[in-house]
């Protein structure tokens, strides 16, 4: 069973930069698993990101940008504002039509 | 602008079935491939089922294969998810995504509580 990985919980200064990572339980992230990244706010429906890496969805602000950094899939959120406080998920393509989700990870700004 | 709608959500007791649908509207229906993602109360996303722009085959997570079952109807830009054999364990809100791989919209989700 394959589990995608994630930290459950950072914190950033405001204006500061964190870079949330998605990993794999075994093995590494690549591009040919297309991770994309999802912000939710409680009560709120996801918002994607990022996608196929690297690429920002429309109307994302350019201080979200999406990499591989060593063997997983990397989020970097530069001069952190108070309203990036939310949950980040990552998603990876496992071929044959299937997605796997990581944990989650909780961002405080603070 | 890109709008998906989820509905048919509520409560059902376990072993029931229930039937979501998801009406979407700002783009072209028939060209995406589309997804329905749960999340249960206070838990994290969970990816549940696929299906590609043309219909022709279905995917799902382990977790559901053989209960539930997604279609479209490209005529109508409606996603559906058929859910059978509930259980308690299904109780989430499901969103309908548009197209992960290229960057999807989601739905608000519509909320499914399996109890007796």
């Amino acid at each position: 069973q394959t589990v995608v990985t994630q930290e459950p919980s950072f914190s950033v200064s405001p204006g500061g930069t964190v870079t949330l990572t998605c990993g794999l339980s075994s093995g590494s992230v690549s591009t040919t698993y297309y991770p994309s990244w999802f912000q939710q706010t409680p009560g709120q429906a996801p918002r994607t990101l990022i996608y196929s890496t690297n690429t920002r969805s429309s109307g994302v602000p350019d201080r979200f940008s999406g990499s591989i950094l060593g063997n997983k899939a990397a989020l970097t959120i530069t001069a952190a504002q108070a309203d990036d406080e939310s949950d980040y998920y990552c998603a990876l393509y496992m071929g044959s039509g299937i997605w796997v989700f990581g944990g989650g990870t909780k961002l405080t700004v603070l | 602008e890109v709008q998906l709608v989820e509905s048919g959500g509520g409560l059902v007791q376990p072993g029931g079935s229930l039937r979501l649908s998801c009406a979407a509207s700002g783009f072209t229906f028939s060209s995406y491939a589309m997804s329905w993602v749960r999340q249960a109360p206070g838990k994290g996303l969970e990816w549940v089922s696929g299906i590609p722009a043309s219909g022709d085959t279905t995917y799902y997570a382990d977790s559901v294969k053989g209960r539930f079952t997604i279609s479209r109807d490209n005529s109508e830009n409606t996603l559906y998810l058929q859910m059978n054999s509930l259980r308690a364990e299904d109780t989430a809100v499901y969103y309908c995504a548009k197209d992960i791989l290229t960057g999807g919209y989601w739905g608000q989700g519509t909320l499914v509580t399996v109890s007796s």
